[in-house]
């Protein structure tokens, strides 16, 4: 079977950066994955990393160490906007890439 | 990446009805996706469709509860029958992008079952 494992709620100040862990346990993995959602809205896509190491998208970076079976989301400079639920997923194949979603993190900004 | 047009948006049920969910894509895509959202929850795989064959259904999803069609290479229903109010959710579809390696969703259908 697969594992996630997040935090269920992080709450961190404007401007600030916040760190939003991921661990897993799942056979044959492939990659990690993280997604935003907004309340009443659908995930959208904000990284993906195969390999270990971190990978910076503007504001936000995410790590992957495959051997400690852990990522993390960065995000840094945070703004009210970036207040959602941050799901990490795991894929388990290298063909159309099926993922299963973690529990999700609810991160609230606060002024 | 690509685009999904996703209706209805929202609707309310009766118990015992069905509703079918429709998913457009702005390409071809080989397989699509659909994914349960139970309220305050992460999201769960039903089934993947693709074009030309039987949906393939994850665990405790049946094809009769569920059925799937995929008629072409831009287009998905998601049919949920029989309807209960504990399927009361967010249906999602969704396409991978082979480039991103990343998951387009569509806005959702958020259902309730009265």
């Amino acid at each position: 079977g697969q594992s996630l494992e997040q935090p269920s709620e992080v709450t961190a100040v404007e401007g600030a950066i916040v760190q939003i862990n991921c661990t897993y346990q799942t056979s044959g993995f492939y990659g990690l994955s993280w997604y935003q959602q907004h309340d009443g809205g659908a995930p959208t896509f904000l990284s993906y990393n195969g390999l270990d190491g971190l990978e910076e998208t503007g504001r936000f970076s995410s790590f992957l160490s495959r051997s400690d079976s852990y990522g993390y989301l960065l995000l840094q400079e945070l703004q009210m906007k970036d207040s959602a639920s941050y799901f990490c997923a795991v894929s388990n194949s290298g063909g159309y890439q099926k993922v299963t979603f973690g529990t999700g993190t609810k991160l609230q900004v606060i002024p | 990446s690509a685009v999904i047009s996703q209706k209805p948006s929202r609707d309310i049920c009766q118990r015992g009805t069905s509703l079918t969910i429709q998913c457009q894509v702005d390409s071809q895509v080989t397989m699509m996706f659909w994914y349960r959202q139970q309220p305050g929850q992460s999201l769960t795989l039903i089934a993947t469709a693709n074009q030309g064959s039987e949906a393939t259904y994850e665990s405790g999803f049946v094809i009769d509860k569920f059925p799937i069609s995929r008629p072409n290479l831009t287009f998905s229903t998601l049919t949920v029958s029989n309807m209960s109010p504990e399927d009361s959710s967010i249906y999602l579809c969704s396409v991978w992008n082979p480039v991103t390696y990343g998951y387009t969703f569509g806005s959702g259908t958020r259902l309730t079952v009265v």
